[in-house]
Parts: C-alpha cells; sequence; structure tokens
C-alpha cells in the first residue's frame, strides 16, 4: 500500500518554541516524491517542500528545516522559534500513481 | 509570478441545483488536478488532465464531470447537488507530472468554497 502517516493530529506551542511535524510514508516505488504544504486559516495550499527519493540531504529554508531518512521512512518537517503566523495546518504528501496522496495533516496553533 | 486561478471564490447552491467552478493553471503547465476537502478532512483526489486528456479518476461522483480546454483551463462540473456535497475544492497544475521522472511541482489555487443549502 501507497499511504501517508502524520501521527499528530494537533500540536499547540508557545510563541518561539521549536515544533516537529512527523511524517511516515509507505511505498512500493523506489522513486517517488514527498511533499509538504501549508493550509492557514484562510484555506489555501502553500507549497513548501518538494524532495525525491534519491536526496537525503536536509534541508533549511529560513525557520524551516526538513529531515528525510529513507531509512525509517520519513519525511520530518521543524519549525524554529515559531511565531503566531505558522500557525495552519501541515499536510505531507507522496506523489504516486500521477497524483498526490495527503496525510491527514497536523493542526499547529501558536499561542503568543 | 503567476498562480493558479480558482473562480469562484464563494459558491453558495441549493441542492440539487448545478455548479461549474473553473481552473486557469499557471502559464505553460499542461497538467492540471482537482481535489475535494471536506470539513476537517485532507484533500482527496477527484480528477486530472494531461495536454487537454483525462489522465486519471479518484472518487469523483458520477454526478461530477471536468474538462480541460484548449487554452488548458479546466472546469469542474457538478449537477443534483447534495449537502454532503459542501466542500473547498482545488485546482492544482503542473509542468507534466510531477514525478514518475519529471520531477515537477504542483501548485495549488486558492480553492473554491461550495456551500450547499
Amino acid at each position: 500500500a501507497q499511504k501517508v502517516t502524520q501521527a499528530q493530529t494537533e500540536i499547540s506551542v508557545v510563541e518561539k518554541e521549536d515544533v516537529t511535524l512527523d511524517c511516515v510514508y509507505e511505498t512500493r516505488d523506489t522513486t517517488y516524491y514527498l511533499f509538504w504544504y501549508k493550509q492557514p486559516p484562510s484555506g489555501e495550499l502553500v507549497f513548501l517542500i518538494r524532495r525525491n527519493s534519491f536526496d537525503e540531504q536536509n534541508e533549511i529554508s529560513g525557520r524551516y528545516s526538513w529531515n528525510f531518512q529513507k531509512s525509517t521512512s520519513s519525511f520530518n518537517f521543524t519549525i524554529t522559534a515559531s511565531q503566531v503566523v505558522d500557525s495552519a495546518v501541515y499536510f505531507c504528501a507522496l506523489w504516486y500513481d500521477y497524483k498526490l496522496s495527503f496525510g491527514a495533516g497536523t493542526t499547529v496553533t501558536v499561542r503568543a | 509570478a503567476a498562480g493558479v486561478i480558482q473562480s469562484p471564490r464563494h459558491l453558495i447552491k441549493e441542492k440539487r441545483e448545478t455548479a461549474t467552478l473553473k481552473c486557469y493553471p499557471i502559464p505553460r503547465h499542461d497538467t492540471v488536478y482537482w481535489y475535494q476537502q471536506g470539513p476537517g478532512q485532507d484533500p482527496q483526489f477527484l480528477i486530472s488532465f494531461y495536454e487537454k486528456m483525462q489522465s486519471d479518476k479518484g472518487s469523483i461522483p458520477d454526478r461530477f464531470s471536468a474538462q480541460q480546454f484548449s487554452d488548458y483551463h479546466s472546469e469542474l462540473n457538478m449537477s443534483s447537488l447534495e449537502l454532503g456535497d459542501s466542500a473547498l475544492y482545488f485546482c492544482a497544475s503542473s509542468l507534466g507530472f510531477g514525478g514518475r521522472g519529471s520531477g515537477n511541482t504542483i501548485y495549488f489555487g486558492e480553492g473554491s468554497w461550495l456551500t450547499v443549502v
């Protein structure tokens, strides 16, 4: 089966705390692509990152960082020094069969 | 940079009515996807088009149909609307398929909120 599991339903933190979102995936393919999207309360889906299965290099973009580990089939996402504007639902997604399949999402609430 | 444009942004329809959603992909993108997101749910794939041909179909009701036109814009037609069709409908686009070696990112529009009353 090909699927994405985001075990954390909701995470609540105080501003400036770090928060890590877990994403575990299952796939039969040797070539695959993983994505993270952010959905703020306004509803749009904002692309954050795309990673292919051949590139296990971790990535950092400002306060965002991603840890891709094929050995554990995980593609975790960390927000460092969280801010209120980071409050959103975050989706991890797996590309297979010519479409994206999303995890259930993790709701992050950052309190001032 | 130009993004995926969806219209209308909000739509209220009565049961059994028909609704049409439009999607204008990012310029030069040739692949369009439609997703449906119910309240508190993750987006669910409905249908996709590549170069104006339907390429894949997900859990799309028979009451729904879609097409991609010569200018690559797409329309999702929903007939005999039911209360359960109330959802946020996303269109997304990419250049070629976003995987299987093409390695292209899929960008989503802001979504169309459909409320069926």
